[in-house]
């Protein structure tokens, strides 16, 4: 089946720098990815939208200038986390989608903590 | 809106049967979904089903869905320690490609 992978699986960064997150479609081309962020005992909450080559769509709420979202080529998209603070410190999951109405699939998320 | 409600908690004996039920309010999903959550993992898709079925059988796994209702169920039979995990429902919506998820129910194996 499709792959998505993240890297790093784990950071951990001092308050104020910034950090970014990979995310890559390893055997299909992902036209779509998103971003989510997990708060801890709650569900997912979708941050962002991206297709390959156009600016990404935030959600309502979430800062598209602290979270830049770059979705350069069909396997590669990054979560860069700017300026980061404690309460940024999360698990952070990505998926890709295909075209054609494919399935989504999900990577293995990345724990951000922030000191 | 659009809402997918689950029971934050269940608790079941070892070998028993789990059923963990879900409730979502758009009737324009396409497909339902189940994901697992172990501790400190990323999200592991279990099942989905294509919302014109009702059910889906697949090894210990048996997904119902009742449209009418706009009810989901996940059926694990024969539950296993290796089973505690979280486990999340989630709807994907045809008019804008989103998937909402439910706020996961967090399955307990008791010996």
């Amino acid at each position: 089946g499709a792959v998505v992978s993240q890297h790093p699986s784990r950071v951990i960064c001092k308050s104020g720098t910034s950090v970014k997150i990979e995310c890559r479609s390893l055997d299909f081309q992902a036209t779509t990815m998103f971003w989510y962020r997990q708060f801890p005992k709650k569900s997912l909450m979708l941050m962002a939208t991206s297709n390959e080559g156009s600016k990404a769509t935030y959600e309502q709420g979430v800062e598209k200038d602290k979270f830049l979202i770059n979705h350069a080529s069909l396997t590669l998209s990054t979560l860069t986390v700017t300026s980061a603070h404690p309460e940024d410190s999360s698990f952070y999951i990505c998926s890709a989608r295909g075209g054609g109405g494919s399935r989504e699939f999900f990577g293995p998320g990345t724990r951000l903590t922030v000191l | 809106g659009e809402d997918v409600e689950q029971s934050l908690f269940l608790s079941v004996r070892e070998g028993d049967s789990s059923v963990i039920n879900c409730t979502y309010t758009d009737s324009s999903s396409t497909y339902l979904y189940w994901y697992k959550q172990e501790p400190g993992a990323g999200l592991q898709l279990l099942t989905y089903i294509f919302s014109n079925m009702d059910m889906k059988q697949d090894q210990r796994l048996t997904v119902l869905l009742n449209k009418k209702d706009k009810h989901l169920s996940l059926r694990i039979a024969d539950t296993q320690t290796g089973d505690s995990a979280i486990y999340f429902c989630a709807e994907s919506m045809l008019r804008d490609d989103k998937i909402i998820f439910g706020k996961g129910t967090r399955l307990h194996i008791l010996p």
